[in-house]
This record gives C-alpha cells, sequence and structure tokens, in this order.
C-alpha cells in the first residue's frame, strides 16, 4: 500500500484534459514538494513536473502540476496517444524521513 | 547532458547479495546532488531505496535500511548499490537516478538510467 494514493486509472479523448489527483497527509505532501513522472510501458520513468508545479526543460506547457493542502493534481490538456503511459507522484516524507511515491495512475488516450 | 547507466548480475540467489553498479557521465557526481536507488518490481510502482552525496551522506528506505548499502566512488564517478539477504520480494528493475533537490527538502530525480532487471531466485 503506497503512502500517496492516486487512481488506478484515467482516460480520454485525443484533444481533451483529464486530471490526475495525489493524495498524502501533512507529513509528505502537506509541508513538503510535489514532483511528477511519466514511465512509458518498458522504460525509465522521466520527469514531468517539480516543485509543485515547475516543468524542467524540454517539456511541453500541455503538462501542468498544483498543488492544495495535502493534495496534488496534474493536468494534462490537448492530450496525445503518445501521451499513453504510467504517472507517479512523489514527495518528501518528514517522519518517515524517505521518498514515497504513488501507486500510479495509467492514463489511456481512447 | 549527464547520463547514468546501470550494471550488475540479472541473477541472484535466494540469501546472497545483491550488487549493482552506475556508472555517471557527463555530469561529476562529487561537484553536488545526491544520487538515488529507486526499484520497481514487475507490474508494480516505484520504490525509492536510498540516496547518497559523494561526501557520504545518506538516506535509506527505513523498510530496507537494515540490509542496504550505498556508496560512491568518486574517481571512477560511479554509484554502488549492496543488497543483503535477498528474497524473491527484492526481484525488480532497479534505476540509478540523480536525486535533485535534496538538500533543502525539495526532492526531484531529474535523470535516470535505462534500469537493469535483478531477478532473486534459486
Amino acid at each position: 500500500q503506497s503512502v500517496l494514493t492516486q487512481p488506478p486509472s484515467v482516460s480520454a479523448a485525443p484533444g481533451q484534459k483529464v486530471t490526475i489527483s495525489c493524495s498524502g497527509s501533512n507529513s509528505n505532501i502537506g509541508n513538503n514538494y510535489v514532483s511528477w513522472y511519466q514511465q512509458v510501458p518498458g522504460t525509465a520513468p522521466k520527469l514531468l513536473i517539480y516543485d509543485n508545479d515547475k516543468r524542467p526543460s524540454g517539456i511541453p506547457d500541455r503538462f501542468s502540476g498544483s498543488k492544495s493542502g495535502t493534495s496534488a493534481t496534474l493536468g494534462v490538456t490537448g492530450l496525445q496517444t503518445g501521451d499513453e503511459a504510467d504517472y507517479y507522484c512523489g514527495t518528501w516524507d518528514s517522519s518517515l524521513s524517505a521518498v514515497v511515491f504513488g501507486g500510479g495512475t495509467k492514463l489511456t488516450v481512447l | 547532458q549527464v547520463q547514468l547507466q546501470e550494471s550488475g548480475p540479472g541473477l541472484v540467489k535466494p540469501s546472497e547479495t545483491l550488487s549493482l553498479t552506475c556508472a555517471v557521465s557527463g555530469y561529476s557526481i562529487s561537484s553536488g546532488y545526491f544520487w538515488a536507488w529507486i526499484r520497481q518490481p514487475p507490474g508494480k510502482g516505484l520504490e525509492w531505496i536510498g540516496s547518497m552525496y559523494h561526501s557520504g551522506s545518506t538516506y535509506y528506505n527505513p523498510s530496507l535500511k537494515s540490509r542496504l548499502i550505498v556508496s560512491a566512488d568518486t574517481s571512477k564517478n560511479q554509484l554502488s548499490l549492496k543488497l543483503t539477504s535477498v528474497t524473491a520480494a527484492d526481484t525488480a528493475v532497479y534505476y540509478c537516478a540523480r536525486h535533485a533537490g535534496r538538500s533543502n527538502s525539495h526532492d526531484w530525480f531529474d535523470a535516470w538510467g535505462q534500469g537493469t532487471l535483478v531477478t532473486v531466485s534459486s
């Protein structure tokens, strides 16, 4: 059981928008910064968002991140078939003194 | 740009020690950043194993701490992972990654190796 809770799957049509939630507690999301990763099956994860809402160079602005209280959200607009992947949130947990990840969300572009 | 490459045995017997190396190119590990190991059991999610700074400062997953040694060889610009007394539950793809932001509690992984599958089986 993961410390951070994500929905197992989400889906939407090409061109539409989807959001993926990541729920935690005050010991992790509530008092630390959240990052998001995209993992296409068979490949390594790739950083999409860091510090809650910042995009690394090269990540399109179709991807966005936000945080409110003990939850964070990844938004993807203008969905493309290439966005089909597993998405993970991560943060530091101050009680555990450990990095924790969500269980992952599989995005399907219908 | 920084590149990471994991290597090591793909098969380890139960109760033995899993040993992996991560070769880093394009960046000197002694120049900064923490460096991490992360694993992913087949069909499952990501699990952080531990991170270390070149000076020796380490953070370990509490659930693995008693079996874990993470070290760095700055002369070879590589990281090492040793996990003792392995069981089938340690079967996973093991990734090394650059761990940014740890020194001020921001924490993200901005560069990853391709991963290496380690199977624990007799």
